[in-house]
């Protein structure tokens, strides 16, 4: 079973940014947070990961609390391109990905 | 485009037959992964192959095998289908055995009527 809450569904403006919420209150200290996503029926994509420190690449920042237990993936100047399904995943590096339901983001033009 | 390319793009077959899925992975990385895609089930992991030896496995039904070739080429061989088997076949690949990224392939769409 996936590890993580995370809403259902959310929607952006066009040219705002997204902030995904994600809840991972049974997370332990070797696990990361992992970000995909999966554009409709296309190969998930992946975003960003980190373990206790915020992280930013050139696609998303991660913000994860002090207490490890949530986190927030943020997508500074959503696009219509970046509609598609979130996914928040914890793990260790050794793991395998277990993926849940996920966020559907819509921006909305 | 992540580099993964997987053949055939989509696949129609009946009950019963078997089928091969194939998957290259980006060039250097020497883990593959296989994932299914169903509607009911969603995104779940098959198994994984690292330099041509079986490394993690998951959900994988005894009528699916795989094999990871020396040219680090990957095939999901699927037996005895069923409708239920109608899903998207993912592979990914990743650098070393235990890596934070893995690059998905387009697909496979296999439908099993």
């Amino acid at each position: 079973d996936a590890k993580t809450t995370q809403p259902p569904s959310m929607d952006c403006a066009e040219g705002r940014a997204a902030n995904l919420p994600c809840n991972h209150s049974t997370i332990s200290g070797n696990e990361y947070v992992y970000w995909y996503r999966q554009i409709h029926s296309q190969g998930p994509q992946y975003i960003i990961h980190g373990l206790k420190n915020n992280e930013t690449n050139e696609m998303a920042s991660l913000i994860i609390t002090e207490d490890r237990k949530s986190s927030t993936l943020i997508l500074p100047h959503a696009t219509l391109r970046d509609t598609a399904v979130y996914y928040c995943i914890v793990k260790n590096r050794d793991d395998k990905i277990i993926f849940g339901k996920g966020t559907r983001l819509h921006i909305l033009p | 485009d992540s580099g993964v390319t997987q053949t055939p793009k989509h696949l129609i077959t009946a009950t019963g037959q078997r089928v091969t899925l194939r998957c290259s992975p980006r060039s250097g990385d020497l883990s593959v992964y296989w994932y299914q895609q169903s509607l009911d089930q969603g995104l779940q992991f098959l198994i994984q192959y690292y330099n041509g030896e079986e490394r993690a496995k998951g959900n994988i039904l005894e009528r699916f095998s795989a094999q990871q070739f020396p040219d680090l080429h990957s095939e999901l061989n699927l037996s005895s289908l069923e409708l239920g088997d109608s899903a998207l076949y993912f592979c990914a690949s990743s650098v070393g055995q235990a890596s934070y990224e893995q690059y998905f392939g387009p697909g496979t769409r296999l439908t099993v009527t």
